[in-house]
């Protein structure tokens, strides 16, 4: 089945203790992305990889790291967590098309809070 | 920059009754549009999309129509279920640039029996 899956769904953790969500997609696809999903704010990207060993800044990129070493993997990193950080996360994959815009495949998201 | 603005909820209908959900677009040339929704607990999931202008993308009863003369791509559907019940998402993709979506804040419905 073609899925996009996240670990943890869900997870408590305290300030400044670094923690990893991971993101992987089975359907061979190029792009990946990271969203966080706000009250109020809607979805906002922050980052996004092209390919492998390619990532680039989204809108909300302070306080993550990202790495994009293999191409069915896109673990997002939070070095030193923040209250401010607590949200639900979303990764996403697309396939790479010239001239359009293809589907985004979402995950079914992670749920952070961080005390 | 691109942005989306979409109607603000919460949206109340009963079942059968006619859904719109405005949305309209700030970007550059020929976006992609497109419509997602998230039912409780569940990620999104693409409901439909249009790739360029008069286009009309449709799925499960729901349509919307891309209009680049008043940037807007409104959702609807003639007669919701209360299966419907979701948040839906407006969202664009810049031109050749399908790795980045950007979203409207979401429109929350609720359709009672």
């Amino acid at each position: 089945e073609a899925q996009v899956t996240q670990n943890p769904r869900y997870l408590i953790t305290v300030t400044g203790k670094k923690l990893t969500v991971t993101c992987s997609q089975n359907m061979n696809h190029e792009y990946m992305s990271w969203y966080r999903q706000d009250p109020g704010l809607g979805l906002r990207q922050i980052y996004y990889s092209m390919n492998v060993e390619v990532t680039d800044k989204g809108d909300v990129p302070e306080g993550y790291k990202v790495s994009r070493k293999e191409k069915r993997n896109f673990p997002l990193i939070l070095e030193s967590p923040s209250p401010n950080q607590t949200s639900l996360y979303f990764c996403a994959s697309s396939l790479r098309r010239e001239g359009g815009a293809d589907t985004q495949y979402f995950g079914p998201g992670t749920r952070l809070t961080v005390l | 920059g691109d942005s989306v603005t979409q109607m603000e909820g919460p949206v109340t209908l009963s079942e059968e009754a006619f859904l719109t959900i405005n949305c309209t677009y700030t970007a550059t040339g020929y976006p992609s549009l497109f419509w997602y929704v998230q039912y409780p607990g569940e990620g999104l999931q693409l409901l439909l999309k249009a790739t360029k202008a008069d286009d009309k993308g449709s799925n499960k009863g729901f349509e919307a129509t891309y209009r680049k003369e008043t940037t807007s791509f409104h959702l609807e559907k003639g007669s919701v279920q209360v299966s419907d019940s979701a948040v839906y998402f407006c969202a664009l993709s810049p031109v050749r640039s399908n790795y980045k979506l950007t979203f409207g804040k979401g429109t929350l419905l609720t359709v009672n029996p």
